[in-house]
């Protein structure tokens, strides 16, 4: 599974779109990207993945490149309670996920 | 609610004493997994089952066992072999298709006395 590269931290405006950037430039065909976000003391929560295309749901939206070797996560609209660690994943789904040290985001009121 | 439960949320454990982590999930999703989370470090995979009675080792699988004798329970058996096992343990499990995501639990924080 490929590696991913993310800044260690960001701050965002309260109510601004926070725009979280990943590197993966070893990606392979058949690995999708996954984002998790890790509140303290508790487990990942999952956000969003996808292959290629850009995905949105309700709580984030998907930007991936068309060569797929980087990805960014955007949060529309940050709230306090969005403050976490935000992790980045391609796998293959098969089974393993990598883990980085992931961003940890601060939202500022 | 259909969910993945993990118990307790806290356990201390003596010097050369073996300890069960308890994962228990209602989603009726093939795959399990076991990770293990240091401070400031992302997490790293113990042990993954895909199907019932199957399991195989991870990154960092020595000091740990495992079972999967039913498909919504994977105990983690910490061993007093584990040199280091204070951390917080957390479970996932998935449905076997290739893109589905891992959905994790809360955690279990164990701690040695």
């Amino acid at each position: 599974d490929a590696k991913t590269t993310q800044p260690p931290s960001m701050d965002c405006a309260e109510g601004r779109a926070a725009n979280l950037p990943c590197n993966h430039s070893t990606i392979s065909g058949n690995e999708y990207v996954y984002w998790y976000r890790q509140i303290h003391s508790q487990g990942p929560q999952y956000i969003i993945h996808g292959l290629k295309n850009n995905e949105t749901n309700e709580m984030a939206s998907l930007i991936i490149t068309e060569d797929r070797k980087s990805s960014t996560l955007i949060l529309p609209h940050a709230t306090l309670r969005d403050t976490a660690v935000y992790y980045c994943i391609v796998s293959s789904g098969t089974y393993k996920y990598i883990f980085g040290t992931g961003t940890r985001l601060k939202v500022l009121a | 609610d259909g969910g993945i439960t993990q118990s307790p949320k806290y356990l201390f454990r003596k010097e050369g004493q073996n300890v069960t982590l308890s994962c228990e999930q209602n989603l009726n999703h093939d795959a399990m997994y076991w990770y293990r989370q240091d401070p400031g470090q992302g997490l790293r995979l113990i042990y993954y089952s895909q199907i019932v009675n199957d399991f195989q080792k991870g990154d960092i699988a020595e000091g740990y066992s495992v079972s999967r004798e039913k498909k919504e329970s994977f105990p983690l058996t910490v061993t007093s072999a584990q040199k280091n096992p204070t951390a917080f343990y957390l479970c996932a499990s998935r449905w076997q298709g290739t893109n589905q995501p891992q959905h994790f639990g809360d955690g279990t924080r164990l701690s040695i006395l």
